[in-house]
């Protein structure tokens, strides 16, 4: 089965400092990589996503990922956080192994200090 | 405004007291599901639909039963709910069965089970 890790639990930066999220997948055959975001007491909302050709994706809100293949790694980066990025990010996978489904991973809490 | 959403948004129940959790979806989106939170968990996926009358398990249906008889709806139901139950859930919808589709989310239902 396929499974999405994310290394980080927990993210605290400062305010206009850069952050990366880093997401890694198990499977090494074709997927889809997606980003999504929760902010507080919300459903989630498609921040990016992976489909195919260029390996660097950009999203809203000055977001943008890498897919890399030989790492199995979809990392989130911003390179300058605001107050408002404050939220719950999760990385979400598809594709040739997960059947019918969307697998996500535990969620990447971000917290931006002023 | 197109949107997803769900009923109630909150709700305390006991042991054993049937209740369902309603969805819809004002986008003619054929996809559908619903999705447990829980924390250190994230998110997974219960039942899912490709269409009406095509619903089919996700990673954690036990306990859990879905009916599609309309493509705008998609409700949740607990027949027998247990404290095990106890989460957040969402509902999800997607324009087509397509593992390379967005999903909207709804703003989430978190249920507690005494």
């Amino acid at each position: 089965a396929q499974s999405v890790t994310q290394l980080d639990s927990q993210v605290p930066v400062f305010e206009e400092a850069p952050v990366e999220l880093r997401c890694n997948y198990s499977s090494s055959v074709s997927v889809y990589l997606f980003w999504y975001v929760q902010y507080p007491n919300q459903g989630l909302q498609l921040l990016l996503k992976y489909l195919s050709g260029s390996t660097l994706v950009k999203g809203i809100n000055g977001f943008e990922a890498e897919f890399n293949k030989s790492q199995t790694s979809f990392h989130l980066r911003k390179p300058s956080v605001h107050i408002s990025d404050t939220a719950e990010y999760f990385c979400a996978v598809s594709g040739a192994n997960t059947g019918n489904q969307f697998y996500f991973g535990t969620g990447t809490s971000l917290t931006v200090i002023p | 405004e197109a949107q997803v959403t769900q009923n109630p948004r909150y709700l305390i129940t006991v042991t054993g007291k049937k209740l369902t959790v309603t969805c819809s979806q004002n986008m003619n989106h054929e996809y559908m599901s619903w999705y447990r939170q829980d924390p250190g968990l994230g998110l997974r996926q219960i039942y899912y639909s490709m269409n009406v009358e095509v619903t089919d398990k996700g990673d954690v249906p036990e306990g859990y039963k879905v009916s599609r008889k309309e493509k705008r709806n998609f409700p949740l139901i607990l027949e027998s709910p247990s404290p095990n139950q106890t989460s957040l859930y969402f509902c999800a919808s997607s324009p087509r069965w397509s593992l390379t589709d967005t999903q909207y989310f709804g703003p989430g239902t978190r249920l507690t089970v005494l």
